[in-house]
């Protein structure tokens, strides 16, 4: 089975701290690495996402981490603020037609 | 979000009774899923249909069915409810010949079978 592992399943940070989410992957094949993140009641929308063509993508506070030779990739929130408290996951896909999501992880930032 | 709405949002029904669940888009995207989230899973796919009367299964399949007859609605059927299918059930959208585009949710469906 194409897994996708997650970790930790848990995070709490300060506000104004730095929230750091591990995802690995056991399939080569995947070339599209998104981040969801969901709030209580609502669907996961899509934070940001990467291609294996490059090592790190920034969108504002938010950047992903991509180590291809170590098959893993993170999510780096940087002065995380309480808005951010929510739950994040990670996917893989061959393209962004299918994808394998991690476990997730419920973020919560403490003022 | 990206025009797609999920009925019922809620549903508590007994075992051995058949539901189904509607997901209904106004995007015009060609594909639509059907996933399942449980504390520990994630998300995992259950159905998926790259068109108009074409589906395939997903992750989960087994104990449920899918439909699709217009591009705006993916039904999904348990024919039989479980225990087990006790779960919150979310749609997603893709455009496939949209540059870069992401798979869109709807905010779910929570289903309590007893």
């Amino acid at each position: 089975q194409q897994q996708v592992k997650q970790s930790p399943q848990s995070l709490i940070v300060q506000k104004g701290g730095i929230s750091i989410i591990n995802c690995a992957y056991e399939n080569t094949a995947f070339d599209y690495f998104p981040w969801y993140q969901q709030f209580p009641g609502k669907g996961p929308a899509l934070l940001i996402a990467i291609r294996p063509d490059v090592s790190e993508k920034k969108e504002g506070r938010f950047t992903i981490s991509f180590n291809k030779s170590a098959k893993q990739f993170s999510l780096h929130i940087m002065d995380s603020q309480p808005g951010d408290s929510a739950t994040y996951f990670c996917a893989a896909g061959i393209g962004n037609e299918k994808l394998t999501f991690g476990t997730g992880t419920r973020l919560t930032i403490i003022p | 979000d990206a025009g797609i709405t999920q009925s019922p949002r809620h549903k508590v029904t007994e075992t051995g009774t058949p539901v189904t669940l509607r997901c209904h888009q106004t995007e015009n995207h060609r594909y639509m899923y059907w996933y399942r989230q449980d504390p520990g899973h994630g998300l995992r796919l259950i159905h998926y249909s790259y068109g108009v009367k074409d589906t395939d299964k997903g992750e989960v399949s087994d104990g449920y069915s899918v439909s699709r007859s217009k591009t705006e609605d993916f039904l999904l059927t348990l024919e039989s409810a479980t225990s087990s299918q006790t779960s919150v059930y979310f749609c997603a959208t893709l455009d496939p010949f949209g540059s870069n585009q992401p798979q869109h949710f709807g905010d779910g469906t929570r289903l309590s079978i007893l």
